[in-house]
C-alpha cells in the first residue's frame, strides 16, 4: 500500500518569504500525488496534483510542486508567502481506484 | 454550486451513548467517502461509496460504527456506543467517480468528543 511522510510537523517563515514544503511518497506503481490546505475549521481544499506529464505542477493561490521520482518526493513551494496562507497542508498519494493516502501534515505559521 | 454539506459541525456526547453524522455530496458526485482525522493526523478512509454501493469499508470498525447512502444521494455515519478515542474529526468527501482523476472535494467536518 501507498504512504507519505511529511518530516516538517511545524514550519514558521516570514510574509514575503519563500516556502518549501517536503513530501516524500512510498508507492510501487505510478503514484498520484496531491496537496491539500486546511484552513482552521474548514475542509481540505485541493492545491494541486500530478498524475503525468510534466514533472513541475502549478496550483492555485501562487503554489508548485515538482516531482522527483529519482527521490520519491513531491515537495510544495511558494515564492512569497502572505498571512492568508498559514494552514495545515497534506500530502497525499493516491491509486487506481482513487484511494488516498495522507500524510501527517506540516502546520504552518507565518510571521508578520 | 454547493459544495459538500455535513452536520452537526460539533458534538459532544458521553461515552457509551451512540452519535450520528449527516453528509450530503455535491450534486452529481457519484462517489462519496467518509474519513476520520484524529488531532495532529491526517484523514484516513473509513468508507467509500459508489451510488449506493460501499465498495471500500475495509477501514471501518465494523462492530460499532455503521454507514448507509441511501438512494445513492445523502449519507449517515453511526457509531454506537461511541468510546473516548473516537473522538476525531469526520469529514465527507465526494467526487464525480472513482476513478484517480477525480478530484475529491471535502465538506468542513464534524468535529466529535466524547467524554
Amino acid at each position: 500500500a501507498q504512504s507519505v511522510t511529511q518530516p516538517d510537523i511545524h514550519i514558521t517563515v516570514s510574509e514575503g518569504a519563500s516556502l518549501e514544503l517536503r513530501c516524500n511518497y512510498s508507492y510501487g506503481a505510478t503514484p498520484y500525488l496531491f496537496w491539500y490546505v486546511q484552513s482552521p475549521g474548514q475542509g481540505l481544499q485541493l492545491l494541486l496534483k500530478y498524475f503525468s506529464g510534466d514533472t513541475l505542477v502549478q496550483g492555485i493561490k501562487g503554489f508548485e510542486a515538482e516531482f522527483k521520482r529519482s527521490q520519491s518526493s513531491f515537495n510544495l513551494r511558494k515564492p512569497s508567502v502572505h498571512w492568508s496562507d498559514a494552514a495545515e497542508y497534506f500530502c497525499a498519494v493516491g491509486s487506481n481506484n482513487n484511494d488516498m493516502r495522507f500524510g501527517a501534515g506540516t502546520r504552518l505559521t507565518v510571521k508578520p | 454550486e454547493a459544495g459538500v454539506v455535513q452536520s452537526p459541525r460539533y458534538k459532544i456526547i458521553e461515552k457509551k451513548q451512540p452519535v450520528a453524522f449527516w453528509c450530503n455530496p455535491i450534486s452529481g458526485h457519484n462517489t462519496l467517502y467518509w474519513y476520520r482525522q484524529n488531532l495532529g493526523q491526517g484523514p484516513e478512509l473509513l468508507i467509500r461509496y459508489e451510488n449506493e454501493e460501499a465498495v471500500d469499508d475495509s477501514q471501518l470498525p465494523k462492530d460499532r460504527f455503521s454507514a448507509e447512502r441511501l438512494k445513492g444521494v445523502d449519507s449517515t455515519l453511526k457509531i454506537q456506543p461511541a468510546e473516548l478515542g473516537d473522538s476525531a474529526v469526520y469529514l465527507c468527501a465526494s467526487s464525480l467517480g472513482q476513478e484517480y482523476q477525480e478530484t475529491q472535494y471535502f465538506g468542513p467536518g464534524t468535529r466529535l468528543l466524547v467524554l
